[in-house]
């Protein structure tokens, strides 16, 4: 069984990059019809998602945050990560890593998530 | 973007109540489109995909229909584990969105 978990700092300052990595253990990130995502939800907020990068290593962006974000992958550790920069208050929220499997299904798998708080 | 708009926001229902939520995209997403449910404090789980294909292993009182631009979540007789906040998402163009959400409380 495929499962995600994320990792990282969970307090950022303002204007300082945010950086999340997510490892995928129960299954090789780099085999089969994968987007890799970053998902993300303000407290008592919904979800928005932010990115994936697909396991042929293609790359796609909310465009409200593309000018900010960048999700990378290491298939040597089985980890792709997330970097946000100029990060504000508007960016405190809990991230999720997420699997969706193929173009024809929706997000199977997901990480417990990680509370990150942007605050001097 | 294409926006994406639950209604209700909030639902009220009692145990053994059939319960529909309703999903509206702003442009045809085909049948590209999932539901979730969250509970407080945990990650959303996959209910349905492809507008209308239950996710294994979720129980069979969840449905899904609709194609186009409206579509629907029914649950056939609520029960005390689906009480829970539950969200749509489209995937037919880049980038993917969500539903604000929709929060079903007992009655």
């Amino acid at each position: 069984q495929v499962q995600l978990q994320e990792s990282g700092p969970g307090l950022v300052k303002p204007s300082q990059t945010l950086s999340l990595t997510c490892t995928v253990s129960g299954g090789s990130i780099s085999s089969g019809d994968y987007y890799w995502s970053w998902i993300r939800q303000p407290p008592g907020k919904g979800l928005e998602w932010i990115g994936y990068i697909y396991y042929s290593g293609s790359t796609d962006y909310n465009p409200s945050l593309k000018s900010r974000v960048t999700i990378s992958v290491d298939t040597s550790k089985n980890q792709f990560s997330l970097k946000l920069s100029s990060v504000t208050a508007a960016d405190t929220a809990v991230y999720y890593c997420a699997g969706k499997r193929g173009y024809t299904s929706g997000f199977v798998y997901w990480g417990q998530g990680t509370l990150v708080t942007v605050s001097s | 973007d294409i926006q994406m708009t639950q209604s209700p926001s909030t639902l009220s229902a009692s145990v053994g109540d059939r319960v529909t939520i309703t999903c509206r995209a702003s442009q045809s997403i085909n049948n590209w489109l999932a539901w979730y449910q969250q509970k407080p404090g945990k990650a959303p789980k996959l209910l349905i995909y492809k507008a209308s294909s239950l996710e294994s292993g979720v129980p069979s009182r969840f449905s899904g229909s609709g194609s186009g631009t409206e579509f629907t979540l029914t649950i056939s007789s609520l029960q005390p584990d689906d009480f829970a906040t539950y969200y749509c998402q489209q995937y037919n163009s880049y980038s993917w969105t969500f539903g604000q959400g929709t929060k079903v409380e007992i009655k």
